[in-house]
């Protein structure tokens, strides 16, 4: 089955910064990755979401780059704010199978 | 769109005693619903996939006869914990696929249940 790998578990950074959290996983026949938000006691939210037939995907302060060569995609935040201070889940799929999710990210955006 | 509801959002309830959650995809049908259990500070584990008419799949690990799973409908799906134990309490959050639109891949997610078994 798929297996996805996340880094880092924590990261902290200075507001107006940038961040990236990266993840792999290791079925090639993976071909949807989604990330989620989730704030505490929270639902997860997507935020964003990659197929594969694209590199690179933006939105406002988000984008997202996949390489499938490499079977890695990263998620990419410009522009810090500490409302961006959550945990962040990346996961890969393919079709209509279940999802398999990283372990999470927890950003922190220190104002 | 695409809105998830889960009921109830916490729950207290004694060893011994069942207790069922509902996940309803309130604006668009959901073939698909899944059900996660996550513990804090950690990731989302899935439990089972539950299909709209048929027996849901569980994943390895998973009591099928503790955490029975029914989905009548192509808005609701129920998970119903039996004879709970205290390791049973976590945050039980289910998760919704479209029917179609799109790629159908997108899934949203309720807003999990706090459940506490005293």
């Amino acid at each position: 089955g798929e297996n996805v790998e996340q880094h880092p578990s924590t990261l902290s950074v200075q507001e107006g910064d940038s961040a990236v959290i990266k993840c792999t996983y290791s079925d090639s026949a993976s071909n949807y990755f989604p990330w989620y938000k989730q704030e505490l006691g929270k639902r997860p939210q997507l935020i964003i979401d990659i197929r594969s037939n694209v590199g690179e995907k933006k939105d406002q302060r988000i984008a997202v780059t996949l390489n499938k060569t490499a079977k890695h995609f990263s998620l990419h935040i410009t522009e810090t704010q500490p409302e961006d201070s959550a945990v962040y889940f990346c996961a890969a799929g393919s079709g209509y199978s279940t999802l398999t999710f990283g372990k999470g990210t927890m950003l922190l955006v220190s104002p | 769109g695409a809105v998830v509801s889960q009921h109830p959002s916490w729950v207290i309830c004694k060893s011994g005693t069942s207790v069922k959650i509902e996940c309803r995809s309130l604006d668009f049908q959901a073939t698909t619903m899944f059900w996660y259990r996550q513990f804090p500070k950690q990731s989302l584990m899935l439990m089972a996939t539950s299909n709209e008419g048929s027996k849901a799949t569980y994943e390895q690990g998973v009591e099928k006869d503790k955490f029975l799973i029914n989905h009548a409908s192509l808005t609701l799906s129920t998970l119903t914990v039996t004879s709970a134990h205290p390791e049973d309490s976590s945050f039980y959050i289910c998760s919704a696929r479209a029917v179609s639109g799109g790629a159908g891949y997108e899934q949203y997610f309720g807003p999990g249940t706090r459940l506490t078994v005293t």
